[in-house]
């Protein structure tokens, strides 16, 4: 079963439409990172949360984690046809108190914007 | 900026084969892992190195090994090559190890 739950699969949006993308985990996590990625290329980088409350945008993009540290949304407002591809929540857990920073994928949310 | 830098793009093998692959973490990173990423799969993590140790292990085949050099670049070494090791693979690089983890562009092997 997978340890990080993303939530849709898949979005079809028109441009301009605002939409949102959730990630949950059973597990308290020590940075939750969201990342894009299109069919067959490196994962980009979008943001990383490690506070709860925590909140962080950019440009159009806007990324929270919730208080008790275990799920958070992923925020695009006005979609545009560029910001369609696959988008990943990967996490960071705590382990006795140490983490190495490996990241544990969720299984991405396909995202198609049509114009 | 620079980014990570992934050496070949692709690489095509016939089953029983090795092969080499490189990885250039952005200036400055200390900690490198990698990820093998199988078709319509997320990635799913290897290994990481931290200061030229190997820090951390995951899902890594004994066929496959890894290090971290001087200069902090890595190789991944796979051996006996099989039909199931096609996938991309990528390397990721931050600076310690609870930082921002920045993604290659990923090596695509595919396995004959």
């Amino acid at each position: 079963s997978q340890e990080l739950e993303q939530s849709p699969q898949s979005l079809i949006v028109q441009e301009g439409k605002n939409l949102t993308i959730n990630c949950t985990s059973s597990k308290t996590l020590y940075g939750l990172y969201w990342y894009k990625q299109k069919y067959g290329e490196g994962l980009i980088f979008l943001m990383m949360l490690q506070k709860g409350g925590e909140e962080k945008s950019h440009e159009k993009i806007t990324a929270k984690l919730d208080e008790k540290k275990q799920q958070s949304s992923l925020h695009i407002t006005a979609s545009q046809p560029s910001h369609a591809g696959i988008y990943l929540c990967g996490a960071v857990k705590k382990k006795g108190g140490t983490s190495y920073g490996k990241l544990t994928f969720g299984q991405g949310t396909i995202l198609t914007v049509h114009p | 900026a620079a980014g990570v830098i992934q050496s070949p793009r692709h690489l095509i093998k016939e089953k029983r084969e090795t092969a080499t692959l490189k990885c250039y973490p952005i200036p400055r990173h200390d900690t490198v892992y990698w990820y093998q990423q199988g078709p319509g799969q997320d990635p799913q993590f290897l290994i990481s190195f931290y200061e030229k140790m190997q820090s951390d292990k995951g899902s890594i085949p004994d066929r496959f090994s890894a290090q971290q050099f001087s200069d902090y670049h890595s190789e991944l070494n796979m051996s006996s090559l099989e039909l199931g090791d096609s996938a991309l693979y990528f390397c990721a690089s931050s600076l310690r190890t609870y930082n921002e983890q920045f993604f290659g562009p990923g090596t695509r092997l595919t396995v004959l």
